[in-house]
């Protein structure tokens, strides 16, 4: 079966742009994540949605952040506007259901806020 | 608060050397565990879980972790490494069905 997909792969954006990722997760999976892993750390839960709503956002700075998963499918993640301190690679992830299922996770986005 | 914790930051072993890296949770509830994988190059990917049942849990690639809920840890263990397992490592703590924690992982290289 096809992997998570996720582009671009790369993004170079100065501070203050606005960026956005692009997820599409493994077919029929329920739950999708997304992850931001800076430099030397593990990978820390930004958004959790269950079909198209969301479980947990508790950790999203909602003030620059946004994501999206309409249809229940494919998913958005955007920064606007980016701050150095974005830079990081953006892990999607998602998984049969939420509660304890293996997370298939994409290559992930590596972005650079100059 | 909920976190995850891993102590060895980065480890080096020869061939058939023994590995156990260290894993630690905090209390907040159901916790399910689990350890994933990144190889060079590639996506994270699952090594094992646990939920309930036996605490000691078998993965792929001759993998083993155990749970001590006395001591909220879950060491990953494998008795022989090869070159082939160098790769970063990470444990993860699921709470109560929902919020995900990852550590900060530990990098194993493996000295042929």
């Amino acid at each position: 079966e096809a992997g998570v997909a996720q582009s671009p792969r790369y993004k170079i954006i100065e501070k203050r742009q606005s960026v956005a990722f692009w997820c599409n997760p493994i077919s029929g999976h329920a739950t999708l994540y997304w992850y931001q892993q800076i430099l030397g750390q593990g990978p820390k839960l930004l958004i959790q949605f269950q079909n198209n709503g969301v479980v947990d956002d508790s950790q999203l700075p909602k003030d620059r952040f946004s994501a999206e998963r309409l249809k229940g499918v494919d998913s958005t993640l955007k920064i606007q506007p980016a701050k150095l301190e974005d830079s990081a690679v953006y892990l999607c992830a998602s998984s049969s259901r939420t509660g304890g299922e293996t997370q298939y996770f994409g290559p992930g986005t590596r972005l650079l806020v100059l | 608060a909920q976190s995850v914790s891993q102590h060895n930051h980065h480890v080096i072993l020869s061939e058939a050397a023994s590995l156990e890296l260290g894993c630690n949770y905090s209390y907040g509830g159901t916790v399910n565990l689990f350890w994933y994988v990144q190889y060079p190059g590639q996506h994270l990917q699952l090594l094992l879980k646990y939920f309930s049942g036996d605490p000691l849990v078998k993965g792929i690639k001759g993998f083993e972790a155990e749970f001590i809920k006395s001591k909220f840890s879950f060491n990953l263990r494998k008795p022989s490494v090869q070159w082939s397992d160098t790769a970063e490592y990470f444990c993860a703590a699921q709470y109560n069905f929902n919020k995900f924690y990852f550590g900060s992982g530990t990098k194993l290289n493996v000295k042929p």
